[in-house]
């Protein structure tokens, strides 16, 4: 079955500090992947994606993520939090379902940056 | 551009009442998407467009749920009759591709009492 997995329900990190948010996919074929945040009261922002070419993708507000194919993953990054990092993170994997392509959305990773 | 556009922001109603929700889509964006999103299911996708088409409906919860695209500027979500189950915050999103970027409205806070 094709799925989207985000281990830690909830990420804490003092600020200043380097942060990582896990994602974990199975799907058949080449990965589509995405980060997506989400602050309070909002919809979904697009932080970044990976189709193809570096396996480090850069987005939004100096988060990266690393593809890695031999583990599954694409883990989101950012070498120095910010308090104003703290938000409801998801990660997202195009899947092929009933015949149609559409995103599979991760439960989330709520972060939280403490000063 | 606005962004994607939903209305109305909250909607609070009694059990058995019809609800409409409404979403402006980013004008140019040939992809319409609806999605449900609560604490106990994460975010959902209810059904989605293309070019004012229904293509993939499978996520509809049941019969009491409709949703329509008139024309490519505007797009209901129909919960009739609604439950307290219903309860949950309701996204629109928009995309040029279907498995591109997609721009997600501020969304409604669906209360059914």
């Amino acid at each position: 079955a094709q799925s989207v997995a985000q281990p830690e329900d909830q990420v804490n990190v003092a600020e200043g500090n380097p942060l990582t948010v896990k994602c974990t996919y199975s799907v058949s074929g080449n990965p589509y992947l995405f980060w997506y945040v989400q602050y309070p009261n909002r919809g979904l922002q697009f932080l970044l994606k990976y189709i193809t070419g570096d396996n480090l993708v850069k987005g939004s507000y100096g988060f990266e993520a690393e593809f890695n194919k031999s583990q599954t993953s694409f883990h989101l990054k950012k070498p120095s939090a910010l308090v104003s990092d703290s938000a409801l993170y998801f990660c997202a994997v195009r899947a092929l379902s009933g015949g149609y392509n559409k995103l599979i959305f991760g439960a989330g990773t709520r972060l939280a940056v403490h000063p | 551009d606005a962004g994607v556009i939903q209305s109305p922001r909250h909607e609070v109603t009694e059990m058995g009442q019809e609800v409409t929700l409404r979403c402006k889509p980013i004008s140019g964006h040939d992809y319409l998407f609806w999605y449900r999103q609560t604490m106990m299911r994460g975010l959902e996708l209810l059904i989605y467009f293309n070019n004012n088409v229904p293509i993939d409906d499978s996520g509809m919860p049941e019969d009491r749920f409709s949703a329509k695209m008139p024309n490519a500027s505007f797009s209901t979500l129909k919960i009739q009759p609604s439950e307290p189950r219903d309860s949950a915050v309701y996204f629109c999103a928009s995309s040029l591709l279907v498995d591109g970027e997609q721009f997600f409205g501020p969304g409604t806070r669906l209360t059914v009492l």
